[in-house]
C-alpha cells in the first residue's frame, strides 16, 4: 500500500516569513495529492490539491509543487500570518475513471506563526 | 449551507461498553468516510460508503468496529466492547461522489475510554 511521510513535525516561523512542508510518497501510481489544514478542535479543511498532470499550483499565498520522479510534493505558504497557525496534513491516492484508493495521510505538521 | 455534523462531540465510556457515533453528511453527497485520529497523529481511514455500492471496510481495525449508512444520509459507527486504545477523535467526511473530490470533514467525536 501507499506510505506517506511528512516533515517537519513542527515548524515555527516569524510572521511574514515563508513556510515549507514536505511529503514523500511510496506508490508511483498515486496521482492526487491534497493538503488539509486542521485548526484546534475542528475537522481538517482542504486548502489546496494537485494532480499528477501538473507540477505546480498556486492559490494566493499558498502553492503546492509536485515532483513525480522523486515522489515528493511540498506545500509553500508565503507571507505567513498568525491565522496560518494550525496542523497541516498532506495526503496521497490514485484514482481512475472506475476506481480509487483511499487517501493515505501524512502524520501532520504543527505550524506556529510567531507575531 | 450546513456542513457535516457529528454527535456526540465528546464521549466518555468505560472499557467494555459499546458506543455509537453519528454522522450527518452534506445533503446530496453520495460518498461518506470515517477516519480515526489518535492524539498527535494523522488520519487513519476506517470505512467508505458510496451510494448503493458495498462499503469499503478495509480500514476497520477489528471486528469490534462496524458502520452503517441509511441510504445516502446519516451514518453510524459502532464500537463494541471498547478498549482504551480506541480512545481517539473519530472524524466523518463526505464528498459529492468520489474519493479524489474535496472531502468535507465534520468536527469529530472525541472518544475517551477509561
Amino acid at each position: 500500500g501507499e506510505n506517506v511521510e511528512q516533515h517537519p513535525s513542527t515548524l515555527s516561523v516569524q510572521e511574514g516569513d515563508s513556510a515549507v512542508i514536505k511529503c514523500t510518497y511510496s506508490d508511483s501510481a498515486s496521482n492526487y495529492f491534497p493538503w488539509y489544514k486542521q485548526e484546534l478542535g475542528k475537522g481538517p479543511q482542504l486548502i489546496i490539491d494537485i494532480r499528477s498532470n501538473v507540477g505546480e499550483k498556486k492559490d494566493q499565498r499558498i502553492a503546492v509543487t509536485l515532483n513525480k520522479t522523486a515522489k515528493h510534493f511540498s506545500l509553500h505558504i508565503t507571507e505567513t500570518q498568525p491565522e496560518d497557525s494550525a496542523v497541516y496534513f498532506c495526503a496521497a491516492t490514485w484514482s481512475t475513471s472506475g476506481s480509487a484508493r483511499q487517501l493515505t495521510f501524512g502524520s501532520g505538521t504543527q505550524l506556529t506563526v510567531l507575531p | 449551507g450546513a456542513g457535516v455534523s457529528q454527535s456526540p462531540s465528546n464521549k466518555v465510556t468505560e472499557k467494555g461498553k459499546d458506543v455509537e457515533l453519528r454522522c450527518d453528511p452534506i445533503s446530496g453527497h453520495t460518498a461518506l468516510y470515517w477516519y480515526r485520529q489518535r492524539l498527535g497523529q494523522g488520519l487513519e481511514f476506517l470505512i467508505y460508503f458510496q451510494g448503493n455500492s458495498a462499503p469499503d471496510k478495509s480500514g476497520l481495525p477489528s471486528d469490534r468496529f462496524s458502520a452503517e449508512r441509511t441510504g445516502e444520509s446519516v451514518s453510524t459507527l459502532t464500537i463494541q466492547r471498547t478498549q482504551q486504545e480506541d480512545s481517539a477523535v473519530y472524524l466523518c467526511a463526505s464528498s459529492l461522489r468520489r474519493i479524489e473530490e474535496t472531502q468535507y470533514f465534520g468536527p469529530g467525536t472525541r472518544l475517551l475510554v477509561l
